[in-house]
């Protein structure tokens, strides 16, 4: 089972930061969090991750709570092309080994 | 485009037939992953390779299933005796240890439809 909780599906406008939330209580000292997306009928696309630290890259930013047990995935400005299912994954990132996909958020940009 | 590549993007057969597909990893990358996703699902791992070892194996990868790495380079996913249930898309995804971290790169999948 995934490791990882997030929302079936969000909404967000045109424009505005879309923030994605996801769970992941039972994290290890050694795991990081990853995010991925999947536009309908392509491979899932890598977007970030992270330990410990907030990231930020071309992409999107990553929170992540001091306690490490909750993260949220902010799209800054959000488009049309950013609709997707993304997908929160937990796994130790030295050897990373297989990712177990939970269903991820549908999240729908709507203009 | 990740760098990536899977051949065929789509297929078609009848059941009972056998297929392969072949993924072309990012050529730095020594590690390759096969994944399987069916409608309204995550993907779900099947097997993976360092280098030309394969060193994992779901128990989703029925004796029907074969994959191989011959040369560390390009893999290919082998079905033998096709059933409808093996109807999904097949992933490919590439990595390279850099630091502590492993990020995985997927290629655009192989669609398979069996009939």
């Amino acid at each position: 089972d995934a490791k990882t909780t997030q929302p079936t599906s969000m909404d967000c406008a045109e424009g505005r930061a879309a923030n994605l939330p996801c769970n992941h209580s039972t994290i290890s000292g050694n795991e990081y969090v990853y995010w991925y997306r999947q536009i309908h009928s392509q491979g899932p696309q890598y977007i970030i991750h992270g330990l410990k630290n907030n990231e930020t890259n071309e992409m999107a930013s990553l929170i992540i709570t001091e306690d490490r047990k909750s993260s949220t995935l902010i799209l800054p400005h959000a488009t049309l092309r950013d609709t997707a299912v993304y997908y929160c994954i937990v796994t130790s990132g030295g050897s990373q080994g297989n990712l177990i996909f939970g269903k991820g958020t549908k999240l729908s940009v709507k203009p | 485009d990740t760098g990536v590549s899977q051949d065929p993007r789509h297929k078609i057969t009848k059941r009972g037939q056998n297929v392969t597909f072949r993924c072309d990893p990012i050529s730095e990358h020594n590690r390759l992953y096969w994944y399987r996703q069916t409608l309204g699902q995550g993907p779900e791992f099947l097997t993976y390779f360092q280098n030309e070892a394969q060193l994992e194996k779901s128990r989703l990868l029925s004796d029907r299933f074969s994959a191989e790495r011959p040369k560390g380079s390009f893999s290919t996913l082998e079905i033998q005796r096709t059933e409808q249930g093996d109807s999904a898309m097949y992933l490919c995804a590439s990595s390279s240890r850099e630091a502590n971290t492993d990020t995985q790169y997927f290629g655009p999948g192989t669609r398979l439809t069996v009939l």
